[in-house]
């Protein structure tokens, strides 16, 4: 079965600074991943996908991924932090056998102080 | 339209009564999800539509929930004899086919809160 892991609940960093939100997964086989964001009363907004080719892929408002197949991570990544970033960041698994599911992980909160 | 859109945006409801939600997929849009996300926690995948194809409902939680869909358009989902552990927000998602590289497009959720 497929499953997706974000180990941090919450995410804390200063404006300007680095931003990194992890995800691992576990699926057989070759994954599909993609990250969203959840801004507070609003339905989830796509990011980015990783599905083949460069492991690192750029995607909406700054915001980047890189596929680490040996470490099974998609860790999402913006080199500078807005206090807009805000929000709550879904990282979802679709693996290649059921071709519609999605898994997703329980989020993590992150936090851009000004 | 333009996006998902979902209806009501917020449902309050007394335990036992039957409710029903409703999502309007962006136009063309063949394939569509129903999710519920409870306070604190991932989403949970609830059901599935694909073009005239039978529905994988293996995600619905028990038979108090059903779902429908008109051709790919509309749908509904029923929570029947509802229970405070059906309150959650539900979201429906829709996609250009089922396709595993498509991305699924979200509505903004409708709240039901069970009392």
């Amino acid at each position: 079965a497929q499953s997706v892991a974000q180990p941090e609940d919450q995410v804390n960093v200063a404006e300007g600074n680095p931003l990194t939100v992890k995800c691992t997964y576990s699926v057989s086989g070759n994954p599909y991943l993609f990250w969203y964001v959840q801004y507070p009363n609003r339905g989830l907004q796509f990011l980015l996908k990783y599905i083949t080719g460069d492991n690192l892929v750029k995607g909406s408002y700054g915001f980047e991924a890189e596929f680490n197949k040996s470490q099974t991570s998609f860790h999402l990544k913006k080199p500078s932090a807005l206090v807009s970033d805000s929000a709550l960041y879904f990282c979802a698994v679709r693996d290649r056998v059921s071709d519609y599911k999605l898994s997703f992980g329980a989020g993590t909160t992150v936090t851009v102080r000004a | 339209g333009a996006g998902v859109s979902q209806s009501p945006s917020n449902k309050v409801t007394e335990k036992g009564k039957d409710v029903e939600l409703r999502c309007d997929p962006i136009s063309g849009h063949t394939a569509l999800y129903w999710y519920r996300q409870r306070l604190g926690q991932g989403l949970e995948f609830l059901i599935y539509f694909q073009g005239n194809s039978a529905p994988d409902k293996s995600g619905l939680p028990s038979d108090r929930f059903s779902a429908e869909r008109t051709g790919e358009s509309v749908s509904t989902l029923t929570i029947q004899r509802t229970q405070q552990e059906d309150s959650a927000v539900y979201l429906c998602a829709s996609s250009r086919t089922s396709g595993p590289g498509n991305e699924q497009f979200f509505g903004p959720g409708t709240r039901l809160t069970v009392l």
